[in-house]
């Protein structure tokens, strides 16, 4: 079975700081691929991350970075100077084939100005 | 291409009443999914095609539960007899092959809001 947990379910910051979402992951195998998504309020999941089990290095994309420990079954998620902007549903996925997303209940971030 | 369209955005029906959704999928994306998702979770994957190929069912789509993909392009969801319970966010998306080993993941659409009163 797969599961994504998700343990913050709202975050709020004041803008400029940096914000962490958690995300651990079960899963039996051992190819498989995590994601992170944005839902702003206007309802579409954004794609922001493909991560596959093979490959652990870190990732940065502009404000964006990504820490994936397969130690601990991790692939958390740094917003580095946080905007109005970023405020939305954050959510960690796992897949284990090429078609089905397994979603976390996603984390609320709130950026105040 | 505008990328994935949903309609309606929202519907409201009475319980026991049939409602259908369509998804238009971007055009050159041969695979097409639907996902569920109630309020404070994250989606839940419904179905997908592969072309006019239905490939998947979850077993919450239960037998009220009806997709379609007849030419392989736009999806149809039809709820037959709608029941409180089904009142959700129904998320299509699309993609090319192995969306999940593409940089882009899948790509998804607004969302029919459902609300069954």
């Amino acid at each position: 079975a797969q599961k994504v947990t998700q343990a913050q379910t709202e975050i709020s910051v004041v803008e400029k700081e940096d914000v962490t979402l958690d995300c651990v992951y079960e899963t039996r195998d051992t190819t498989y691929y995590l994601f992170w998504y944005k839902q702003p309020p206007s309802g579409e999941l954004v794609f922001l991350i493909r991560r596959n089990s093979f490959d652990e290095q870190n990732e940065i994309s502009g404000r964006y970075s990504w820490n994936f420990q397969k130690s601990t079954s991790s692939f958390n998620f740094t917003i580095t100077a946080s905007q109005v902007v970023d405020s939305a549903v954050y959510f960690c996925a796992l897949s284990h084939n090429d078609y089905k997303l397994s979603f976390g209940a996603g984390t609320t971030v709130t950026v105040r100005a | 291409d505008t990328g994935v369209s949903q309609d309606p955005r929202h519907k409201i029906t009475k319980r026991g009443q049939n409602v259908t959704f369509r998804c238009d999928p971007i055009s050159e994306h041969n695979r097409l999914y639907w996902y569920r998702q109630t309020l404070g979770q994250g989606p839940e994957f419904l179905t997908y095609f592969q072309n006019e190929a239905q490939l998947e069912k979850s077993r919450l789509l239960s037998d009220r539960f009806s997709a379609e993909r007849p030419k392989g392009s736009f999806s149809t969801l039809e709820i037959q007899r709608t029941e409180q319970g089904d009142s959700a966010m129904y998320l299509c998306a699309s993609s090319l092959d192995r969306a999940t080993q593409a940089n882009y993941g899948y790509t998804f659409g607004s969302g029919t809001r459902l609300t069954v009163v």
